[in-house]
């Protein structure tokens, strides 16, 4: 069974430019989440999805980050304008819901801007 | 205070040590308890899971939870030069959240 699919794997951008993930979770999982890592850090939470809806997105910083899980299954994750300190990994995982306590985790995308 | 706390090591040990790797908490509603594998440039992969106190053993490794304390471990027997990565502890609350601690760096010298 395929696990969780982020594109790209890396990504150089200039400052204010744009750029945008994608993910592609493990077929079945209802719940999807995105999480910024830097480095020597643990994984921080930019937004959950239950199925289609995103029910925490206290964290994404909503002037320039955009997320959106279109039926339910694959997301994307769109930055615009990137700034300096967007550098990070993005990681996205999946897992089956309320009664898993398994979460799943892509191999990320490793952005960095100049 | 952070919700998961984890000692960033580094930590460095020779081959064939016993490697004991620990993290606390605060929230008492964390219910399922996590140790993840991180090798340079790639995500995270789950190691071992647990829902509840004890011990729980795969191979090498022995995941600890004690619930009273707030305490978890993951022991490595036999520890080798491919077990070289950082260590993350998660734990997961009752809304579905997951708290990441900020991972245990270890090397294994041949």
């Amino acid at each position: 069974e395929a696990g969780v699919v982020q594109s790209p794997r890396y990504k150089i951008i200039e400052k204010k430019q744009p750029v945008a993930f994608w993910c592609n979770p493990i077929s079945g999982h209802n719940t999807l989440y995105w999480y910024r890592q830097n480095l020597g850090q643990g994984p921080e939470l930019l937004i959950r999805y239950e199925n289609e809806e995103a029910v925490d997105d206290s964290q994404l910083p909503k002037d320039r980050f955009s997320a959106e899980r279109l039926k339910g299954v694959d997301s994307t994750l769109k930055i615009q304008p990137a700034e300096l300190g967007d550098s990070a990994v993005y990681l996205c995982a999946s897992s089956l819901g309320w009664s898993s306590g398994e979460l799943f985790f892509g191999e990320g995308s490793r952005l960095t801007v100049l | 205070q952070k919700e998961v706390e984890q000692d960033p090591g580094p930590l460095s040990v020779p081959e064939g040590a016993i490697v004991s790797l620990n993290c606390t908490y605060s929230n008492s509603a964390f219910q399922y308890f996590m140790w993840y594998r991180q090798y340079s440039r790639k995500g995270p992969e789950l190691l071992m899971y647990t829902y509840s106190s004890g011990n729980k053993e795969d191979g090498r490794f022995t995941a600890q939870v004690d619930k009273s304390s707030k305490y978890i471990s993951l022991f490595i027997r036999d520890s080798q030069p491919s077990d070289s990565a950082t260590y993350l502890c998660a734990m997961r609350d009752t809304g579905n959240q997951f708290y990441f601690g900020t991972g245990t760096s270890l090397t294994v010298i041949p």
